[in-house]
């Protein structure tokens, strides 16, 4: 069974463009999770959905942020327009029910220049 | 809020045990977890601990005391493999998402 998967792998981008993040859950997870590390930092919840709701999105930075999770499957996180802050590696996890562990998936590498 | 501290580095010897600490301050305590996360790859699950005491499986242990606000990660018969970050995150205050300390780079050297 593939595990949670995020595209692209890396994206480098100018300051003020756009960027679209794509993650992948376990199928079947309702539960998913996006998180963010920045560089020499922990790493932090942005949202959770659960299914195609928003559950919790305490964690999202500002409203150049957006995420979506349309029909309840794969979900977006679009940033714009960019700002040099927020490059990092962005996590996406997926769960089957609220209270047990996420499994993460590889991250996205944003580098914003 | 939440407070969790972790060594930013240790190192270790091929063969030998380490322990990995983690503290943390937060009110409404409902489970801490360790994550390993090897370089460019996703942190993967390693134990999960809500109440007091030890939790063993296979070469890796994880241990807590809520009284104390305090965790270790026990490795035992290190591999050169098993260097990587090892990440605490702790859940509170009747929140199911952990919140993560900046985790724990080990270095297995032989």
């Amino acid at each position: 069974e593939a595990g949670v998967t995020q595209f692209p792998s890396h994206s480098v981008i100018e300051k003020g463009q756009t960027v679209t993040l794509r993650c992948d859950p376990i199928s079947g997870h309702d539960n998913l999770y996006w998180y963010r590390r920045v560089m020499g930092k922990e790493i932090k919840f942005l949202l959770h959905f659960v299914k195609e709701s928003k559950q919790d999105e305490s964690g999202m930075p500002n409203n150049r942020f957006l995420a979506e999770r349309t029909g309840g499957t794969y979900s977006t996180l679009k940033v714009q327009p960019a700002e040099l802050e927020d490059s990092g590696v962005y996590f996406c996890a997926s769960s089957q029910v609220l209270n047990t562990e996420a499994f993460f998936g590889q991250g996205t590498r944003l580098t914003v220049v | 809020g939440q407070n969790i501290d972790q060594p930013t580095e240790m190192t270790a010897t091929e063969g030998a045990i380490v322990q990995i600490n983690c503290t943390y301050q937060t009110s409404g305590f409902n489970g801490l977890f360790w994550y390993q996360q090897h370089a460019g790859e996703a942190p993967t699950f390693l134990s999960y601990n809500v109440l007091d005491g030890l939790e063993e499986k296979g070469r890796f242990s994880s241990f807590l005391s809520r009284s104390k606000g305090y965790s270790y990660l026990l490795l035992k018969e290190l591999q050169m493999k098993d260097s990587a970050s090892y990440l605490c995150a702790v859940r509170s205050g009747g929140s199911y998402i952990p919140t993560f300390g900046r985790g724990t780079s080990l270095i297995v050297h032989p």
